[in-house]
């Protein structure tokens, strides 16, 4: 199957600062990528869609000035968290369609990223 | 918003056992696929069902899609310890062109040895 990198895999900083996380897909051009968080034990909450070339969009309350994503070329879509509260402490997971893979719209997840603000 | 009901959420059963998860919409979805997520992973796709009445079969595993594509189960025979982990529905928006996933709420499965 399709793969979809994502870096880093854990993240420690301070309150008040940014953080980016990088989603590849590492062997297929990805012209969609999805945005996820995730709280422990709970579901997948889709936090935006990621479009190359374009502006992403963003699902109902979710500030896309705090959660700033860039989709600038078909294999890399990254997400800045801007300003990062302790609140904002999470599992972000990142995922993409390979459009010669699935037919039916399967999209394939990287292994997450756990940003911890202290 | 198209909502998946997917129970149980919680799941604790010992080596052996078979078990059923459901996921149930009041919405048609074109697809719906199946994901199981490790502690600290991303998900993983398991199978995808399309056609009204489908049934797939991945080894102990059997995914079955209703006949009006509005529900889903995943039934499990003989669980292992290795089947441990988060099982997710996901059904596909029949209106999106970029393939907008809606998830269940996850099943929490634990089996014991």
């Amino acid at each position: 199957g399709a793969v979809v990198s994502q870096h880093p895999s854990r993240v420690i900083c301070k309150s008040g600062t940014s953080v980016k996380i990088e989603c590849r897909s590492l062997d297929f051009q990805a012209t969609t990528m999805f945005w996820y968080r995730q709280f422990p034990k709970q579901s997948l909450m889709l936090m935006a869609t990621s479009n190359e070339g374009s502006k992403a969009t963003y699902e109902q309350g979710v500030e896309k000035d705090k959660f700033l994503i860039n989709h600038a070329s078909l294999t890399l879509s990254t997400l800045t968290v801007t300003s990062a509260h302790p609140e904002d402490s999470s599992f972000y997971i990142c995922s993409a369609r390979d459009p010669l893979a699935g037919q039916h719209n399967e999209q394939f997840f990287g292994p997450g990223t756990r940003l911890t603000v202290l | 918003t198209q909502l998946l009901e997917q129970s149980p959420q919680f799941l604790s059963i010992q080596e052996g056992e078979n078990l059923t998860v459901y996921c149930n919409s009041s919405s048609v979805f074109s697809s719906l696929q199946w994901y199981r997520q490790e502690p600290g992973e991303g998900p993983v796709l398991l199978v995808t069902v399309v056609t009204g009445g489908e049934v797939k079969k991945l080894k102990r595993l059997t995914f079955q899609f209703g006949d009006a594509r509005k529900d889903s189960s995943l039934h499990i025979t003989a669980a292992q310890p290795g089947d441990t982990g988060l099982y997710l529905c996901a059904g596909v928006d029949r209106g999106s062109t970029l393939g907008r996933l809606y998830f269940g709420r996850g099943t929490q499965l634990t089996v014991w040895p």
